[in-house]
């Protein structure tokens, strides 16, 4: 069973550009969760998707962000107009339940904005 | 306000000395705690887990961590270092109906020869 999987794995946008991360879950596992680590800091939740449904964005900043869990496919963090503050690594982690016992971490998408 | 604090953030040891990496809450009720491990460039590894029961856990690569309820406290210990233990070590409490993970600001592990 494959381990969650993220890509890519760097990616570098200038300011203003879009950034689309890509999280694909483990066999089985319906729930996703996002974290943000902002340099020298440990990780922020930023959204819970569950197949199809947003739960909790509460995490989220209010603009440019957006993240989908498609019913086919990976999940995707979307971020508009990249500013140099959105560069952190992005973590994605997925779960067949929800809660944090079972959360598997991928190895994170580091964004890097020029 | 609820939080996570980990209070050293770099730590050194020298190979084969003991660990004991710190983590307090502050939270009405006893969340569920976990501690995981972050090599370079790498994502986040589960070492350990504690939900009830026997406060003193064991996890993998030969650490445990003991809850303290009367401290707010679930500190990380390891007997003998190894150099392959050199790594970001983070905190975390599972809260929110989400059931999400909110992480410590992390305690680097540096490894002495």
């Amino acid at each position: 069973n494959a381990g969650v999987m993220q890509n890519p794995r760097h990616l570098v946008r200038r300011r203003g550009q879009e950034a689309r991360l890509r999280c694909s879950p483990m066999k089985g596992h319906s729930h996703v969760y996002w974290y943000r680590q902002l340099p020298e800091e440990g990780l922020k939740f930023m959204v819970y998707l569950q197949k199809e449904n947003i739960i909790d964005e509460s995490g989220m900043p209010k603009e440019r962000f957006s993240a989908e869990f498609p019913k086919e496919g990976p999940s995707i963090l979307r971020i508009q107009q990249v500013v140099r503050g959105d560069s952190a690594a992005y973590f994605c982690a997925s779960s067949p339940l929800p809660g944090g016992d079972t959360q598997y971490f991928g190895p994170g998408t580091r964004l890097t904005v020029l | 306000a609820q939080s996570v604090t980990q209070p050293d953030i770099h730590i050194t040891v020298s190979e084969g000395a003991s660990l004991e990496l710190r983590c307090n809450y502050s939270y009405g009720a006893t969340p569920y705690l976990f501690w995981y491990v972050q090599s370079p460039g790498q994502g986040l590894q589960l070492l350990l887990k504690y939900f009830s029961g026997d406060t003193l856990v064991q996890g993998i690569k030969g650490f445990e961590a003991e809850f303290k309820r009367s401290q707010s406290s679930f500190n990380l210990r390891k007997p003998s270092v190894h150099w392959s233990d050199a790594a970001e070590y983070f905190c975390a409490v599972e809260l929110g109906t989400a059931r999400q993970l909110t992480f410590g600001s992390g305690t680097q592990l540096t490894v002495l020869p």
